[in-house]
Parts: C-alpha cells; sequence; structure tokens
C-alpha cells in the first residue's frame, strides 16, 4: 500500500507555544488530505479537510485559526497547533487520499502530542 | 441514529478462533468499503477495500458487503494475538470524506 509518513511521532511543547506537525505521502501524490484527533479509545474525529494549493475546509467546531493548515504540494500538508493548551494534548492523525482512485485512503503514523 | 454503528467491544477471543466484527451504516449512497486496523498509539493501518457489494478475501481476511441491508462484516480466521487491535469499519462515497465507526476493540487470548 501507499505510504503516508508523519512526523513527529510524539512531541511536548509548553502552554502558550505553537508546534508544527507534517504528514508526507512518500511514494504517490495526494491532492487531498485528511487531520484526525483521536481521544483515547475514542474513534477518529475529522479536524478539517486539506486541499493542495487551496484553503482547508474545517469541521464544525474546529477553530482555524487555532489549527492552521497549510497544502503547499502535492506530497505535504502541515498542521500547526497555535497557542498550544492543555485540552490541546491529543493524538493526531493524517491520511491521504490516492490521486487516481480518489477512494482508498492511507493514514500516517499519528502524532501524540502533550502540552504542559 | 448515528451515520455508521460499530459494537466497542472488547470483544476477546481465544488463539484460532473466527472473529466477525461488524457494522452497520443509514447512508444507502455509499459504494466504498474500508476496515482499518489500528494498534495501541499507532496510525490505522487499511486491511481491506471493498467496492459496492460483495466479497473480498486476502489471507485469513475476508470481506463481505451487504448494500441492501446497509451492513459490512469483517472476518479473521485462525486468529492470532498479533490480531489483537481496535477495528474501525469506514465508508464513503466518491470524492466525500470517509465516515468512520467507532471501533470494535479485539483480543485474542493465546
Amino acid at each position: 500500500g501507499a505510504v503516508v509518513s508523519q512526523h513527529p511521532s510524539r512531541v511536548i511543547c509548553k502552554s502558550g507555544t505553537s508546534v508544527k506537525i507534517e504528514c508526507r505521502s512518500l511514494d504517490f501524490q495526494a491532492t487531498t488530505m485528511f487531520w484526525y484527533r483521536q481521544f483515547p479509545k475514542k474513534s477518529l474525529m475529522l479536524m478539517a479537510t486539506s486541499n493542495e494549493g487551496s484553503k482547508a475546509t474545517y469541521e464544525q467546531g474546529v477553530e482555524k485559526d487555532k489549527f492552521l493548515i497549510n497544502h503547499a504540494s502535492l506530497t505535504l500538508s502541515t498542521l500547526t497547533v497555535t497557542s498550544a493548551h492543555p485540552e490541546d494534548s491529543s493524538f493526531y492523525i493524517c491520511s491521504a487520499r490516492l490521486q487516481e482512485s480518489g477512494t482508498e485512503a492511507f493514514f500516517g503514523q499519528g502524532t501524540r502530542l502533550t502540552v504542559v | 441514529q448515528k451515520e455508521v454503528e460499530q459494537d466497542p467491544g472488547p470483544l476477546s477471543v481465544p488463539e484460532g478462533a473466527i472473529v466477525s466484527l461488524n457494522c452497520t451504516y443509514s447512508n444507502s449512497a455509499f459504494q466504498y468499503f474500508m476496515w482499518y486496523r489500528q494498534y495501541s498509539r499507532k496510525g490505522p493501518e487499511l486491511l481491506m477495500y471493498t467496492y459496492s457489494s460483495g466479497n473480498k478475501e486476502d489471507g485469513r481476511f475476508t470481506a463481505q458487503v451487504d448494500k441492501s441491508s446497509k451492513y459490512i462484516s469483517l472476518f479473521i480466521r485462525d486468529s492470532q494475538p498479533s490480531d489483537s487491535a481496535t477495528y474501525l469499519c469506514a465508508m464513503s462515497f466518491y470524492g466525500q470524506n470517509f465516515v468512520f465507526g467507532p471501533g470494535t476493540r479485539l483480543s485474542v487470548l493465546p
């Protein structure tokens, strides 16, 4: 299957600072990437859909000024958590849709964010 | 009614058992159905992908889709302790976002 690489896998930051998470499709081009948040023992909650070269589409209740998404190329999308608070601590996962089929999605390894 | 429903478990089975995991959904427009396996603190891994109704087999895994009943299943034969994980069903229609079930936690006991 296609490979999606997410970095870093784990990050600890202080309250008030910003953290950037990268999501790369390694062996395919992805016009669409998705960002999810997952709470312990819960399913994936879609935060936003990232489209290459255009603004991301955020789900209801997700603050776009807090969770900045940039999809500057067909292989890279970034999520920046700005002015992080302890309640932002979570597991963040990206996925990318294969450009050709538009149906299968492959996930990154996830990023465990802890805000102290 | 939730768009996708899935028994959260936990489901515990002995090694070698046949496991049946299921999801029901409400939107008849869904055409693409997927099963993902997620180990603790890892991203989901695509296991099976099925278009429309029918069966698909890959090694010990069989995915079934019954669109008339809006019901999908994943069967795991000869289950192994390494199969212990959370299994997420997901579905979409072309060009649209994926909708995930809440996941079923499976434990295969040696």
